[in-house]
């Protein structure tokens, strides 16, 4: 089951802030969060295991609510690098194999 | 060190042609991955390895997707015939990983290469 993420875009200005949600259907372990800029490929930011502390990479910072089963990517006092597509992903299937699916990503457009 | 290589970078093909792509991943990286991004959408993955076996090609498209990694290191994507439908990013990945010991998680990150844009007409 596809991970659901909100919202599909955020345009902001620099300086300001934003939240990416994703959401799942199934219990979570894990939940990996990449951001991929226009025609590159997909760049690791981090993982949020389940019973792990809240994690951060430069101004972004996520954190994972196992009950809810969600993730939340924020991202604090916004620069124009920070724009790409957001996607976070899941881990699925049997076998504890690294797989992911992917959330249909949130775009993020920073303005100066 | 250096990242995921992947050739060629753009492609065009007509329906019903075949085409391979290839990639090389990070040195001692065990697991490579070979993804599929439509424009506007996330990854979705199509075999995984893990050294030279496969651990999961539940999405393939076995009748016209084919897939290899022989010796453990590089691998390519073979598509034959193509269709309209299979214009995409192809990605490969790869991660250091194994299967994590403790219920299911697992924490390895995944390198993307740069993609090779596929574009049949």
């Amino acid at each position: 089951q596809q991970p659901v993420q909100s919202p599909q875009a955020v345009i902001l200005r620099e300086g300001e802030d934003a939240v990416i949600n994703c959401s799942s259907s199934k219990a979570l372990y894990s939940v990996h969060w990449y951001r991929q800029k226009h025609g590159e490929a997909p760049v690791f930011l981090m993982i949020l295991l389940k019973g792990g502390e809240q994690k951060g990479h430069e101004k972004i910072s996520a954190s994972f609510n196992e009950k809810k089963q969600q993730s939340s990517l924020y991202l604090t006092a916004s620069q124009l690098s920070y724009s790409g597509t957001y996607f976070c992903g899941t881990p699925w299937g049997a076998g504890g194999y690294n797989k992911l699916i992917f959330g249909a990503g949130t775009r993020l457009a920073v303005h100066p | 060190e250096a990242g995921v290589a992947q050739s060629p970078r753009y492609k065009i093909i007509e329906k019903r042609q075949s085409v391979a792509f290839w990639c090389n991943p990070i040195s001692g990286h065990a697991t490579l991955y070979w993804y599929q991004q439509i424009l506007g959408q996330g990854p979705k993955l199509l075999i995984q390895f893990q050294n030279n076996g496969v651990v999961d090609d539940s999405q393939l498209p076995k009748d016209r997707f084919s897939a290899e990694r022989l010796k453990g290191v590089d691998s390519t994507l073979k598509i034959q015939p193509a269709k309209l439908e299979d214009s995409a990013v192809y990605l490969c990945a790869s991660s250091l990983g194994t299967s994590s010991a403790r219920g299911g998680r697992f924490s390895n990150e995944q390198f993307f290469g740069p993609g090779t844009r596929l574009t049949v007409l």
